[in-house]
């Protein structure tokens, strides 16, 4: 069973829209770990944010922002007045606190329209 | 500081031909990670070394696949007998040791092409 689903597969936006990425995850475990990364067209993967379990507060950088719902087991990601810059694709990621492996999305890939 | 690197960035090869691909972690971090990443879809786990020993090698599809970490730091990704289902972009990540789960970062790629 995948244990991070990303239902969006692609997303185009016009710039200075905000965008919500969705990221629902599946886990047994009490404890995890939950990442964001963005791939631009380079092809690296850049950390974004990591959240555990225990803290649900949301998070706020800049033009992102991040709602953490373990209620739902989801950990949605907004840019808010998108950038062209931000033209990537985003992956959502899962750590269990007895395994060292990330679990990955399969990614949403966001086009933002200038 | 510089981040993971690691070479080539491009290798294309024949069918049935040996490759390795090598990973050179961020300076102090313990812990790497290799990952094979098809077209269109996330990355997925091969094998994760803590120190020089693998402590998790439960991603490797088959035997062909092998990798090393001799003084616990590069690592070398090796396959043989290449087929074709092998092309992808092979990423290698670090991680500081924490004693925890840590966040893994991660380098640029090997994109592997088998003909």
């Amino acid at each position: 069973a995948q244990k991070v689903t990303q239902a969006q597969t692609e997303i185009s936006v016009v710039e200075k829209e905000d965008v919500t990425l969705d990221c629902v995850y599946e886990t047994r475990d009490t404890t995890y770990y939950l990442f964001w990364y963005k791939q631009p067209p380079s092809g690296e993967l850049v950390f974004l944010i990591r959240r555990n379990s225990f803290d649900e507060q949301n998070e706020i950088s800049g033009r992102y922002s991040w709602n953490f719902q373990k209620s739902t087991s989801s950990f949605n990601f907004t840019i808010t007045a998108s950038q062209v810059v931000d033209s990537a694709v985003y992956f959502c990621a899962l750590s269990e606190a007895r395994g060292n492996q990330f679990y990955f999305g399969t990614g949403t890939s966001l086009t933002v329209i200038p | 500081g510089a981040g993971v690197s690691q070479t080539p960035s491009n290798k294309v090869t024949e069918k049935g031909k040996y490759v390795e691909l090598r990973c050179d972690p961020i300076s102090g971090h313990t812990a790497l990670y290799w990952y094979r990443q098809s077209l269109g879809q996330g990355p997925e786990f091969l094998i994760y070394f803590q120190g020089t020993g693998a402590a998790d090698d439960s991603g490797l599809p088959n035997d062909r696949f092998f990798a090393v970490r001799p003084e616990g730091s590069v690592s070398t990704l090796k396959i043989q007998r290449t087929e074709r289902g092998d092309s992808a972009v092979y990423l290698c990540a670090s991680s500081y040791p924490g004693g925890g789960v840590e966040t893994q970062y991660f380098g640029p790629g090997t994109r592997l092409l088998v003909l």
